[in-house]
């Protein structure tokens, strides 16, 4: 069955450190994955995009990484501000189209 | 540049009325998605649809029908809303003429039905 599976469901930390959000997947054959960033009240915004052959990803400071052998993929933000207070999408398409599988999110809340 | 606008922005309903939820896009994309998202619950798809004049069915689409009016407008109607239907609501496009993860959403309708 496809599934992803997103950890940890909420996480709090302190404004400028760094953290790690994690995303799993069972979905075969792969084809991409896209990581969103959703403010409260607000719709996804996409972060970033990989494809099977690619293992880093940067979009400032959000770096996604992809290990298609071991179906894990993170999101590593640095030097956190307030502004990266929201919830982080994770969503796994396959090669035919026919699965295209949202995780349930991860809810980080960066406190002062 | 708007992206994708939706309207309206919030509606309560009572068990048995009819709403239409309108969606446009000025990106010029061929593809466009309605989602909902409820609490515990990753974004599931309803309705899709890959080009003007063309739709299929999601994951959940009992309860609802869909219009791709033209390029820029997919309209999502509720005939008889029920309970279970209250949601936040996304519509979302992508430049592919294909099913695939949506590149843009718009702010969602916040539909409450009593």
């Amino acid at each position: 069955k496809n599934q992803v599976e997103q950890s940890p469901q909420s996480l709090i930390i302190l404004e400028g450190k760094n953290c790690t959000l994690q995303c799993n997947y069972t979905v075969s054959p792969f084809s991409n994955l896209r990581w969103y960033k959703q403010d409260t009240g607000r719709g996804p915004v996409s972060l970033t995009i990989m494809t099977f052959s690619e293992n880093t990803k940067s979009n400032g400071r959000y770096t996604a990484t992809l290990d298609a052998d071991t179906k894990q993929s993170s999101l590593h933000i640095t030097a956190s501000q307030l502004s990266d207070s929201a919830s982080y999408i994770c969503v796994v398409s396959d090669q035919a189209g026919t699965a295209l599988i949202f995780g349930k999110g991860t809810t980080l809340s960066v406190s002062s | 540049n708007a992206g994708v606008t939706q309207t309206p922005k919030f509606q309560v309903l009572k068990t048995g009325q009819s709403m239409t939820l309108q969606c446009a896009q000025d990106m010029n994309h061929n593809s466009m998605y309605w989602y909902r998202q409820d609490p515990g619950m990753g974004l599931r798809l309803i309705y899709y649809s890959a080009s003007e004049g063309t739709t299929d069915k999601g994951e959940v689409p009992n309860g609802y029908n869909v219009s791709r009016l033209n390029k820029r407008e997919f309209s999502l109607r509720l005939e008889s809303a029920a309970p279970s239907q209250t949601s936040v609501y996304f519509c979302a496009s992508s430049e592919a003429g294909r099913r695939q993860q949506p590149q843009h959403f718009g702010d969602g309708t916040r539909l409450s039905i009593l």
